[in-house]
């Protein structure tokens, strides 16, 4: 089992639905973030929080809202997306800098494969 | 604006070889050179890592190398073994903002056996 934990692992939804992902981290980390990874490109990231605070929204466009209601979980609400938007949805945690981790390392979970119709 | 640029997209490689991924950067500020390695269905994990007050760096038979003046760095896989295929990223941050991790595009290695 690892440390970040993301379901569903697999998701088709249509344009109109609206869909959670849920991640939660089993870390102890205080930092939660969104990526989309789409083939060929770099990994893209969303959305950052650290101690529960939004500190990173990376112009991602408003169907996709983030919540973070404690350290160890987060979520990534879905409403009216488009195709485009099909991808695989990475969550990672990390510990901020000033808890003394190695800069840099984010752990991930295995991802949720989001297709949208 | 893709700030790290990676290549090649994919390579392959037969057992016992050397695969090299490059990767280049533009934002002189960067201080922190991880690569991550993604196995099929898994997320991506920290490999190895390099800060450019080093030219090399090894681990392994994984080695990075450095190249400050050149903006460059890149990974050698050295005796590579099938279990190495796998997706590579390489990425640079800014020590003093670590949210702002910039990857990559990726590097597919296929070792043939």
């Amino acid at each position: 089992e690892t440390g970040v934990t993301q379901t569903p692992r697999h998701l088709v939804m249509g344009m109109t639905n609206k869909k959670s992902l849920k991640c939660e981290q089993h870390l102890g980390h205080n930092a939660m973030y969104w990526y989309k990874q789409s083939a060929k490109k770099p990994l893209e990231l969303m959305f950052v929080y650290s101690l529960e605070e939004r500190v990173e929204n990376n112009s991602v466009p408003s169907r996709f809202s983030p919540e973070c209601p404690n350290s160890s979980h987060l979520f990534l609400h879905l409403h009216t997306l488009q195709p485009e938007d099909s991808a695989l949805y990475l969550c990672a945690s990390s510990q901020p800098p000033a808890a003394g981790s190695r800069t840099g390392e984010l752990f991930f979970g295995e991802g949720s494969r989001l297709t949208v119709l | 604006q893709q700030q790290v640029k990676q290549s090649p997209q994919s390579l392959i490689v037969q057992k016992g070889g050397i695969s090299i991924i490059n990767c280049a950067y533009e934002n002189t500020a960067f201080d922190y050179f991880p690569w991550y390695q993604q196995f099929p269905g898994k997320g991506p994990a920290l490999l190895i890592a390099i800060r450019p007050d080093v030219s090399e760096k090894k681990e392994g038979r994984f080695t990075i190398s450095f190249n400050k003046s050149a903006k460059q760095f890149s990974l050698h896989i050295m005796d590579s073994q099938p279990g190495d295929s796998a997706t590579y990223f390489c990425a640079a941050i800014v020590e003093s903002n670590d949210y702002k991790l910039s990857f990559g595009a990726g590097t597919t290695v296929t070792v043939r056996a």
